[in-house]
């Protein structure tokens, strides 16, 4: 079993609509919770950035990390065609420290 | 946000060759820079955690002999992949700790092609 699960897609959303996006883990020991997006063939971009259970709003992005269920969320909301790209999930046990990444989701927005 | 860069962009060698890829933080200083390989449709691997001043700490299973890593300043990192073959063809990139926000950011990557 993977420390972080995160289903690959593709997740294809209409233009608008909202992005819902999730990574389970399995060790307690990270507490500090990131999602990147990554265009291909680029470096990944970081969007969110959290280390407690609860919401954090950022523009069209909100990430929820639920720490109990080792469960942690992106939401996209007005999604546009430039948000199409692959989005990763990314996790540690201390601040600054080696990141352990999800599979990622590739997402498709379509016009 | 902070910003990273990676030199080259894309590399072509021949079999045997050894190729250097450098990585350096723009506007902050860096103690810890962190080396991931991605092949195609597969997520961010890390492959060793470059600390400046002192040796880097390899992940298990990545040949330190192979892949030479020097973090000799604050804002440089350089990993060099030795003797390359084929199946060492990837997407390398690396990351840097901004030690401000304890937040790490992604160089654009350096896309490696040996034949």
């Amino acid at each position: 079993q993977k420390e972080v699960e995160q289903d690959p897609g593709p997740l294809s959303v209409p233009e608008g609509a909202i992005v819902s996006l999730n990574c389970t883990y399995s060790n307690s020991a990270f507490q500090y919770f990131m999602w990147y997006r990554q265009y291909s063939r680029k470096g990944p971009e970081l969007l969110m950035y959290t280390y407690s259970s609860g919401n954090k709003e950022d523009g069209r992005f909100t990430a929820q990390v639920d720490k109990s269920s080792k469960y942690i969320s992106l939401f996209i909301r007005d999604s546009q065609p430039s948000d199409s790209a692959t989005y990763l999930c990314a996790l540690s046990a201390a601040a600054g420290n080696k990141l352990t990444f999800g599979g990622g989701t590739r997402v498709l927005v379509k016009p | 946000g902070a910003v990273v860069s990676q030199h080259p962009s894309r590399v072509i060698c021949k079999s045997g060759t050894s190729v250097k890829i450098e990585c350096r933080s723009l506007d902050f200083q860096a103690t810890t820079m962190f080396w991931y390989r991605q092949f195609p449709k597969q997520s961010l691997m890390l492959m060793a955690t470059s600390n400046e001043g002192s040796k880097a700490t390899y992940e298990q299973g990545v040949e330190k002999d192979k892949f030479l890593i020097n973090h000799a300043s604050l804002t440089l990192s350089t990993l060099t992949v030795t003797s390359a073959h084929p199946e060492d063809s990837s997407f390398y990139i690396c990351s840097a700790t901004d030690p401000g926000t304890e937040t790490q950011y992604f160089g654009p990557g350096t896309r490696l092609l040996v034949l």
